[in-house]
C-alpha cells in the first residue's frame, strides 16, 4: 500500500470547515483513499473513502486532486465532538483488496477549539 | 444499525495467564480483522479472516491464534501474557463476500489490562 504524509496536528474553530489533507505520492491506479477518525480510545470509525472522483457523504467531503497525489477531507461545520485523530489511508479497495489490514500512519489530531 | 460487538470490554489478567477475545462481525459481514493498539500508538493490523479461513497477517505474535467460526464470530487467544500485550484490541467486519466492497468498520474494543 502507498505511503501517506499527513500534518501531526490541527486546529478549527466550531461551526468553520476544517480541511484536512494527505499527500499520497505514491498512489497506484488501484488504490483507494480512505479516511477514518479515531476519538480517544473508541474504535476507529469509517468517515469515507474515493478512487479519483470527489465524494461526499453525510460525514464529509474528500476532495482528491486530479493526478491522485494528494487529498483533502472536509468536514463542512466542525463541532466540538469532531476532535479526534484522523487517518488517511491508501489501499486496493472495493473488494479488490480482499482481506488485507490496514495500515495506520500518524494521523492528524484534529482539536475543534468552541 | 447493528455494530461489530466485542467482549469483554474490559479484561485484566496477570503475567503468564491466557486471554481470550470475541468478536461478533455485523450482520451478513463475513470477513473480520484484528487490530492492536498500544498506549500512545496507532493500531496495528494482527490477524484477518474471510469465510473462516485465514486471509492475510500482520504482527501477531506467536503466542496469540485466532480463528472463525461457522457463524462468523471471531476469537482471539493470547497466552503467556505478557506486560507489553497490554493494549486496546479491536475488531473490524467487512462484507467482503458480498460484492458490497470491503470498508471496514470497527468495534469498541477490549481494553486488556497485565498485571
Amino acid at each position: 500500500d502507498a505511503k501517506t504524509t499527513q500534518p501531526p496536528s490541527m486546529d478549527c474553530a466550531e461551526g468553520r470547515a476544517a480541511n484536512l489533507p494527505c499527500n499520497h505520492s505514491t498512489i497506484s491506479g488501484n488504490e483507494y483513499v480512505y479516511w477514518y477518525r479515531q476519538i480517544h480510545s473508541q474504535g476507529p470509525q469509517y468517515i469515507i473513502h474515493g478512487l479519483k472522483n470527489n465524494e461526499t457523504n453525510e460525514m464529509a467531503s474528500l476532495i482528491i486532486t486530479e493526478d491522485r497525489k494528494s487529498s483533502t477531507l472536509i468536514l463542512p461545520h466542525a463541532t466540538l465532538r469532531d476532535t479526534a485523530v484522523y487517518y488517511c489511508i491508501v489501499r486496493v479497495g472495493d473488494s479488490g483488496g480482499g482481506a488485507d489490514g490496514l495500515t495506520f500512519g500518524k494521523g492528524t489530531h484534529l482539536i475543534i477549539q468552541p | 444499525a447493528a455494530g461489530v460487538i466485542q467482549s469483554p470490554r474490559h479484561l485484566i489478567k496477570e503475567k503468564r495467564e491466557t486471554a481470550t477475545l470475541k468478536c461478533y462481525p455485523i450482520p451478513r459481514h463475513d470477513t473480520v480483522y484484528w487490530y492492536q493498539q498500544g498506549p500512545g500508538q496507532d493500531p496495528q493490523f494482527l490477524i484477518s479472516f474471510y469465510e473462516k479461513m485465514q486471509s492475510d497477517k500482520g504482527s501477531i505474535p506467536d503466542r496469540f491464534s485466532a480463528q472463525q467460526f461457522s457463524d462468523y464470530h471471531s476469537e482471539l487467544n493470547m497466552s503467556s501474557l505478557e506486560l507489553g500485550d497490554s493494549a486496546l484490541y479491536f475488531c473490524a467486519s467487512s462484507p467482503l463476500g458480498h460484492s458490497e466492497g470491503d470498508t471496514q468498520y470497527f468495534g469498541p474494543g477490549t481494553r486488556l489490562t497485565v498485571l
